[in-house]
């Protein structure tokens, strides 16, 4: 099984400033027939389920804000918010899909 | 518009069982994957068991096989869970998910609580 780990736990970022959350997975999750990463990145706020935000770990979610971007490929992933808005605080969580499903333990976003 | 809304759950005691349903609505059922996800209290987000498009294929993490029954009727636009022998670490919130290899849809999830 592969085990996704994330860093920071948890982050507080001030409004307009940039936050950065890693994903790594214990193997590549490149897929070398289609030269795709199968990762994921997930929001979730609190009392809500998750939303999708990003997949083959650089594509957005139409409608999903361009502030946010993914990044990486095999076995590091990043999750890029460029300027923290205040509507941004939440959980956010890496998955893998290119074995049975695992997700990183998510990554707390704050507003300082 | 894509809508997948969960019931059945509750609360159960050790050794109970349950059974959830999902049923979906705005996409045409039979062309997913379907999935459902857990979320303990205050905790992340574990993946349970998937779901091929025509039901003849299951996958389950470790800790449910045997336990749990992961099923679909297409003609009802439905995908279920039957819970058996549940424990204590099998309370959350169940959400049901569609999968386009990765979950692009979440239902509002179901909560299940396995208590004496």
């Amino acid at each position: 099984d592969i085990v996704m780990t994330q860093s920071p736990d948890s982050l507080a970022v001030s409004l307009g400033e940039r936050a950065t959350i890693n994903c790594k997975s214990s193997q590549s999750v490149l897929y070398s027939s289609d030269n795709k990463n199968y990762l994921a990145w997930y929001q979730q706020k609190p009392g809500q389920p998750p939303s999708l935000l990003i997949y083959w770990a650089s594509t957005r979610k139409s409608g999903v804000p361009d502030r946010f971007s993914g990044s990486g490929s095999g076995t590091d992933f990043t999750l890029t918010i460029s300027s923290l808005q205040a509507e941004d605080a939440a959980v956010y969580y890496c998955q893998q899909y290119y074995s049975t499903p695992s997700f990183g333990p998510g990554t707390k976003v704050d507003i300082k | 518009e894509v809508k997948l809304v969960e019931s059945g759950g509750g609360l159960v005691q050790p050794g109970g069982s349950l059974r959830l349903s999902c049923a979906a609505s705005g996409f045409t059922f039979s062309d997913y994957w379907m999935s459902w996800v857990r979320q303990a209290p205050g905790t992340g987000l574990e993946w349970v068991a998937n779901i091929n498009h025509d039901g003849t294929e299951g996958y389950y993490v470790g800790s449910v096989k045997g336990r749990f029954i992961i099923s679909r009727d297409n003609a009802k636009n439905s995908l279920y869970l039957q819970m058996n022998s549940l424990r204590a670490e099998d309370t959350g919130v169940y959400y049901c998910a569609r999968i386009d290899d990765f979950i692009d849809y979440w239902g509002q999830g179901t909560p299940v609580t396995v208590s004496s």
